[in-house]
């Protein structure tokens, strides 16, 4: 089945810098990574999403970069806030199916100000 | 809309007992998941349901089933409660898009389970 490995597992930064969150996959047929953010003690919420026949995909101060050679995604954050603050989650999927997400395990962010 | 509603939000249970997590959502979603969240790991797969009536097993589903009556609930039952699934458990759902799949799940608040 897919593996998923997200890198760090903790990352901190100055308001202001920037936050990259890396993952790997390992099936060559997931097509479609979407990136979660979860605060503390509430429910995952999507943030942004890529399928496998774009190469980026920008969202104000959020990115996401996929290279499907290397079978690799990255999240970007640019200009941190506080609130940016959370734990983040990607995720990788087969026919475009959200619903049978394979997650990694996570990265707490800490936004310092 | 609620979007999509878990009960009860915490519960503990002994070993051995059995019990029901509910779930229902009113986006009339035809995709909805069950996982479970442990400590300093990602979501894991427990079931799926892509519509009424059809179920399958995701990436850990023993000890846990699910059916599917209708297109707005899809309930979890614990059948003899292990300390082992102690955990939260988060249920989602997700539209179908022609040309797109399923994108975008939405996540209920999640439930928060303690077996002694």
């Amino acid at each position: 089945g897919e593996n998923v490995e997200q890198h760090p597992s903790t990352l901190s930064v100055q308001e202001g810098d920037s936050a990259v969150i890396k993952c790997t996959y390992s099936d060559s047929a997931s097509n479609y990574f979407p990136w979660y953010k979860q605060e503390l003690g509430k429910r995952p919420q999507l943030i942004i999403d890529i399928r496998s026949n774009v190469g980026e995909k920008k969202d104000q101060r959020i990115a996401v970069t996929l290279n499907k050679t290397a079978k690799h995604f990255s999240l970007h954050i640019t200009e941190t806030q506080p609130e940016d603050s959370a734990v983040y989650f990607c995720a990788a999927s087969k026919n475009t199916n959200a619903g049978k997400s394979t997650f990694g395990d996570g990265t707490t962010l800490t936004v310092k100000p | 809309n609620a979007g999509v509603t878990q009960t009860p939000k915490f519960q503990v249970l002994k070993t051995g007992q059995s019990m029901t997590l509910q779930c229902a959502q009113d986006m009339n979603h035809e995709y909805m998941s069950w996982y479970r969240q442990d400590p300093g790991m990602g979501l894991r797969l427990i079931h799926y349901s892509v519509g009424a009536g059809i179920t399958d097993q995701g990436e850990v589903p023993n000890g846990y089933n699910v059916s599917r009556s209708t297109t707005e609930d899809f309930p979890l039952r614990l059948l003899s409660a292990a300390p082992s699934q102690t955990s939260v458990y988060f249920c989602a759902s997700s539209l179908y898009s022609l040309g797109q799949g399923y994108n975008e799940q939405f996540f209920g608040p999640g439930t928060r389970l303690t077996v002694l």
